[in-house]
């Protein structure tokens, strides 16, 4: 049992460039989401899913975009990165919206 | 929305010594309190969660206490040991949309430091 695990684990990306953030959960949770962690900013919402098919903005989501095209992926673009993308993306998903499972992060550096 | 704001922002304690974490929240309707620990390098992990219907809730060494009338809500670690050094984050639940608790929002986080 994985929990939720987060492909990749760091990056760097040039002003401009494209990625897509992965997230899996072998839960069968229904609620998904996708946090930045900035320093002194503690985790902030950016989008979140609350089951397949569906999505939702957060606190902070200009920039990014998800899809949520299976129920155990949640996955976040960046269409064209900027420095202030720049960050610690954290994934989590949960029963309800109980009692998260955060994933082990995943730093991207944008130049 | 809802707003989360967590005070000390650093905490040094001696081993042995007690440690209080205090949350303030906005949204009345919130219904759902969390705390996690993060270690260096990993995701945060939960420790303790509180719902509005109850004051207080204890596991071992770690209690959370909730005052829904101040709209407050601490977390308490005693006896505390090195392995107690993170971040500790509380969150809140934005209102209980959709009779579901869908989303949190996180305070800033303090940083624990447990000296031996």
């Amino acid at each position: 049992n994985a929990g939720v695990t987060q492909t990749p684990k760091f990056r760097v990306l040039k002003t401009g460039q494209s990625m897509t953030l992965l997230c899996a959960q072998d839960m069968n949770h229904e609620y998904m989401y996708w946090y930045r962690q900035d320093p002194g900013m503690g985790l902030r919402l950016i989008h979140y899913s609350v089951g397949e098919g569906t999505t939702a903005k957060g606190e902070v989501p200009d920039g990014y975009n998800v899809s949520r095209l299976k129920k155990q992926n949640f996955l976040l673009g960046l269409e064209s990165a900027a420095p202030s993308q720049t960050s610690v993306y954290f994934c989590a998903s949960s029963f309800a919206g109980v009692g998260y499972t955060f994933g082990s992060g995943t730093r991207l550096t944008v130049v | 929305g809802e707003n989360v704001e967590q005070h000390p922002s650093t905490l040094s304690v001696q081993e042995g010594d007690s440690a209080v974490i205090k949350c303030t929240y906005s949204d009345s309707a919130s219904n759902y309190f969390p705390w996690y620990k993060q270690e260096l390098g990993k995701g945060p992990q939960l420790i303790i969660d509180i719902r509005s219907n109850v004051g207080e809730k204890k596991d071992q060494r770690i209690a959370v206490t909730l005052n829904k009338t101040a709209k407050h809500f601490s977390l308490h670690i005693t006896e505390t040991q090195p392995e107690d050094s993170a971040v500790y984050f509380c969150a809140a639940t934005e209102g209980a949309i959709s009779g579901g608790y869908n989303k949190l929002i996180f305070g800033a986080g303090t940083r624990l430091a447990v000296h031996p």
